[in-house]
């Protein structure tokens, strides 16, 4: 069944290691999203791709990076978390344009200690 | 001006009573518009999409579109608790990325 993974699901790291977050999608979808939403929050576009080698930042500023190598896979990487990075990471595709919306994995909550 | 401007709630209907859900869009050349229904801690997931100007029905969920107007609106009919949740209205403009609301809260009590 074609679907978007994410993982870990819940991850409480101390300050200053370096994390990544892994998203996986099995959808052939060529576009791939990171967003963060705090708890009743909107959500905040942090990073977008629109295939292999190709990433741009989105509209909030985030101090993670991101790689596109193969298309079914797009990890965020934080190199030194900080409590401010505490939130919730939601990783989502689509494919072609737009027109069945986004597919969003099941997120991973990440609290910095 | 938000691209996409949701009233943030909370929305309290009574069990078994119409729930009318309402998003604005400021982009005139907007393609496709979705509506995603979140539960708290969990991601969204889509429930409705909608292309053209109109009502399209999908069991107790009706979307309206008025392009004219720049609206697109939900209805949740015969609502129940377990709809309680933050509703996401999302237009597609330009066919690099959706464009989120703020969302709606809505709360169906018993």
């Amino acid at each position: 069944e074609a679907d978007i993974y994410q993982t870990p699901r819940y991850l409480v790291i101390g300050t200053g290691k370096k994390i990544t977050l892994e998203c996986s999608q099995t959808m052939g979808h060529d576009k791939m999203y990171w967003y963060q939403q705090d708890p009743g929050m909107e959500l905040h576009l942090i990073h977008y791709s629109y295939g292999v080698n190709s990433t741009e930042k989105g509209d909030l500023s985030s101090e993670s990076t991101v790689s596109r190598i193969r298309t079914e896979h797009f990890p965020l990487t934080l190199e030194s978390a900080r409590p401010s990075h505490t939130s919730q990471y939601l990783c989502a595709s689509s494919g072609g344009t737009l027109s069945y919306g986004y597919t969003f994995g099941s997120g991973t909550r990440l609290t910095v200690v | 001006q938000k691209e996409v401007e949701q009233n943030s709630g909370p929305l309290s209907v009574p069990e078994g009573a119409i729930a009318s859900l309402n998003c604005t869009y400021s982009d005139r050349v907007s393609q496709s518009f979705f509506w995603y229904r979140q539960y708290s801690g969990k991601s969204p997931e889509l429930i409705m999409s909608i292309y053209s100007n109109g009502d399209k029905e999908d069991g107790r969920f009706t979307a309206q579109l008025n392009k004219a107007s720049q609206y697109v609106s939900l209805l949740i009919r015969d609502s129940q608790p377990s709809d309680s949740a933050t509703y996401l209205c999302a237009v597609n403009v330009n066919t690099d990325k959706l464009i989120f609301g703020t969302g709606t809260r809505l709360q169906v009590f018993p």
